[in-house]
């Protein structure tokens, strides 16, 4: 089974309006962390936000909040106020108590930001 | 603070020959990660080194890939005879700890090209 599911390969939002990135993990381990990285097309990844399994509140970065739901097992990113730098991959990632070695990334999604 | 470092930025290579990717994390920083991107797909875990230790290489290829993480200098993954399946964008991260809350520093990635 998939870690982790990035089911939109590609997103388009309009400058300056919200966007939401979906994300669903599968994990049995009952402590974990969820990352979200942005790849734009320079290549290197730039990490946004992080949220940990026993975390009462959602994550928020500036313009970066996480919509967390455990029992639905999803960690959505809300970018708020899209501006054209935003246009990037997106890729959520998760850390695992038990097998602390490895970072299990979905396969990303596209977003470009249209003016 | 200079980030992790990796060289080359890019690499081209004819079938059969070495690639040597090398990889200098951040200063304090003794966990390095390799993980491999291809076209459109997200990262994949190949290996984690300590310094001088291997610690899990159950995403590494058994035959021709090699990596070490020396005492003194940088971490090296070693690929050799290379195909034209090994073109692909490589990643080195660091991490200060290992745990399940703490993000990967992302270095700008080797782009191998196999001709």
């Amino acid at each position: 089974a998939q870690k982790i599911t990035q089911t939109q390969p590609g997103m388009f939002v309009q400058e300056k309006e919200a966007v939401t990135l979906d994300c669903t993990y599968d994990t049995s381990d009952p402590s974990y962390g969820l990352f979200w990285y942005k790849q734009p097309s320079s290549g290197e990844m730039i990490f946004l936000i992080y949220q940990g399994s026993y975390d009462q509140q959602n994550a928020t970065e500036g313009r970066y909040s996480l919509n967390f739901q455990k029992a639905r097992k999803s960690a959505n990113l809300v970018i708020s106020a899209s501006q054209l730098g935003d246009s990037a991959m997106y890729f959520c990632a998760m850390r695992e108590w038990t097998t602390g070695n490895q970072f299990y990334f979905g396969t990303g999604t596209s977003l470009t930001v249209i003016p | 603070n200079a980030g992790v470092m990796q060289n080359p930025r890019h690499l081209v290579r004819r079938r059969g020959q070495e690639a040597r990717l090398r990889c200098s994390p951040m200063k304090g920083h003794s966990h390095v990660y390799w993980y491999r991107q291809l076209p459109e797909e997200g990262l994949k875990f190949m290996v984690y080194l300590q310094k001088e230790n291997i610690i899990d290489e159950s995403g590494m290829p058994k035959e021709r890939f090699s990596a070490e993480f020396p005492k003194e200098g940088p971490s090296i993954l070693r690929i050799q005879q290379v195909v034209r399946g090994d073109s692909a964008a490589y990643f080195c991260a660091s991490s200060p700890e290992v745990g399940f809350n703490e993000k990967l520093f992302f270095g700008s990635g080797t782009q191998l090209s196999v001709l």
